[in-house]
C-alpha cells in the first residue's frame, strides 16, 4: 500500500532555534502534500497545501513566514519550524495524495517539543 | 465553515461488543464522508467513505450510513476485537475541494 513517513518522528529544539520535519511518499508521486497540526483532545488542523514546484497556500491564520514549506520534488515535501517557541509545540502530521487519485495517505506524525 | 462534530472519548468496550461513534456534520453543499483510524504509532488509514446520500461505507467489518437528513455518518460495528483499539476520526471533504475537515477523534479501547 501507499506508505508516507515522517522523519524525525520526535524532536525537542530550544526556544529560537529553527527545526525541519520531512514528509516521503516511499511508493507513489504526489504533487500535493498537506501539513496538519494537531493538539491534545483536538481535531487535526489543516496548516497548509503544498504542490509540487510552486509556492504552498497556508490557511487563515498560519504565519507562512514562521512556517516554511517547500515541495522540490514529487516525493518529498518539508516544513520549517522558524524561531520555534514553545507555543509551537505539537504534534505534526503531513498527507500526500496520490498523483494518480484523490486519496490522501497520511505520515504517522512528529512531535515537535520547544524548551 | 464546515465542521465535524463527534462523540468525544474515551470509548473503552468489552470484547465482542457492539460498537457506535456518533459524527454529525455541517456543509455546504453535499460533501464525502470519511472515516480514519489510527493505530499506535502509525499514520491515519482510510477506514471507509461515502460519497453520496444514502451510502454505505463498509471494511473490516464496520459501517457507516451517509444520513443527508440528520447530517451524520455514525461509526458502528457488531462485534469488537482487541485488534479495533485505536483511534476514530470522522472527516468530511466538500465539493471539489482537496481539504479535510476532521472531528477531534474518538479513542477506543477494547479489553479481553
Amino acid at each position: 500500500g501507499a506508505v508516507v513517513s515522517q522523519h524525525p518522528s520526535w524532536v525537542i529544539c530550544k526556544s529560537g532555534t529553527s527545526v525541519k520535519i520531512e514528509c516521503r511518499s516511499l511508493d507513489f508521486q504526489a504533487t500535493t502534500m498537506f501539513w496538519y497540526r494537531q493538539f491534545p483532545k483536538q481535531s487535526l488542523m489543516l496548516m497548509a497545501t503544498s504542490n509540487e514546484g510552486s509556492k504552498a497556500t497556508y490557511e487563515q491564520g498560519v504565519e507562512k513566514d514562521k512556517f516554511l514549506i517547500n515541495h522540490a520534488s514529487l516525493t518529498l515535501s518539508t516544513l520549517t519550524v522558524t524561531s520555534a517557541h514553545p507555543e509551537d509545540s505539537s504534534f505534526y502530521i503531513c498527507s500526500a495524495r496520490d498523483i494518480r487519485g484523490y486519496e490522501q495517505y497520511f505520515g504517522p506524525g512528529t512531535r515537535l517539543t520547544v524548551t | 465553515g464546515d465542521s465535524v462534530t463527534q462523540m468525544e472519548g474515551p470509548v473503552t468496550l468489552s470484547e465482542e461488543a457492539f460498537l457506535t461513534i456518533n459524527c454529525t456534520y455541517t456543509a455546504t453543499g453535499y460533501p464525502s464522508l470519511f472515516w480514519y483510524v489510527q493505530y499506535p504509532g502509525e499514520g491515519l488509514q482510510l477506514l471507509l467513505k461515502a460519497t453520496k446520500a444514502d451510502d454505505k461505507g463498509s471494511n473490516k467489518g464496520f459501517e457507516a450510513t451517509y444520513r443527508k437528513e440528520t447530517t451524520s455518518f455514525h461509526l458502528e460495528k457488531g462485534s469488537v476485537q482487541v485488534s479495533d483499539s485505536a483511534v476514530y476520526f470522522c472527516a468530511l471533504q466538500s465539493g471539489g475541494n482537496e481539504k479535510l475537515t476532521f472531528g477531534t477523534g474518538t479513542r477506543l479501547t477494547i479489553i479481553p
